[in-house]
């Protein structure tokens, strides 16, 4: 299948640090990114890592790729309430397709 | 560059009725995509073109069509609206060469209600 699955919700308190996973199926895998999205608004991209990357770290942004289990996480350090959001995760497949899990929305807790 | 520019912001049709959404950008990019982005859901696929004069279905391309004339432009079309076509639609843009693909900038939706 096509699937790129991630949890829907994630609770963390301010100043903690956030880890959203994901999961994708096509090995063939070219890129990964993390998307965000504001209420009402469209999509930001935050980062994305090409395939034969293991990590990759962007001020309080850390993507960890675990290839052989298929697995991506993004971690935000010293999360805040700005940082309340919806983060997708996408995969883009060899056929040029970008597909998109359906969203973990991140609550910051005071 | 204003970069992914959609029109309109916002729409409601009757069922039956046939709209066209409009598309445009301004990156000289290759690819260009439509979603849908359904209330708590993620984005759903619905057309992609690779170049001007080619296009693809995507995940759910039943009830649209698109066409791809000119690089910048990607107009989707609605020819009998129905409620199920209720959704905000994004439009996104990329420039692919060979396997490295640049990273997709997306328009701020056309939220449509079918009623």
């Amino acid at each position: 299948g096509e699937d790129v699955e991630q949890s829907l919700f994630l609770s963390v308190r301010e100043g903690d640090s956030s880890v959203i996973n994901c999961t994708y199926t096509d090995s063939s895998s070219t890129y990964l990114y993390w998307y965000k999205q504001e209420p009402g608004a469209g999509l930001q991209l935050l980062t994305y890592i090409f395939s034969n990357m293991d990590m990759k770290q962007d001020q309080r942004l850390t993507v960890l790729l675990n290839k052989k289990d298929k697995h991506l996480s993004l971690r935000i350090a010293d999360t805040q309430t700005g940082d309340s959001a919806i983060y997708f995760c996408a995969e883009s497949q060899r056929d040029d397709k970008i597909i998109f899990g359906k969203g973990t929305r991140l609550h910051i807790l005071p | 560059n204003a970069g992914v520019t959609q029109t309109p912001k916002f729409r409601i049709l009757k069922i039956g009725q046939s709209m066209t959404l409009q598309c445009t950008q301004d990156m000289n990019h290759n690819y260009m995509y439509w979603y849908r982005q359904d209330p708590g859901m993620g984005l759903k696929l619905i057309y992609y073109s690779v170049g001007a004069g080619i296009t693809d279905k995507g995940e759910v391309p039943n009830g649209y069509n698109v066409s791809r004339s000119t690089t910048e432009d990607f107009p989707l079309r609605l020819e009998l609206a129905a409620p199920s076509q209720t959704s905000v639609y994004f439009c996104a843009s990329s420039q692919k060469q060979g396997l490295k693909q640049e990273t997709q900038y997306f328009g701020p939706g056309t939220r449509l209600l079918v009623l």
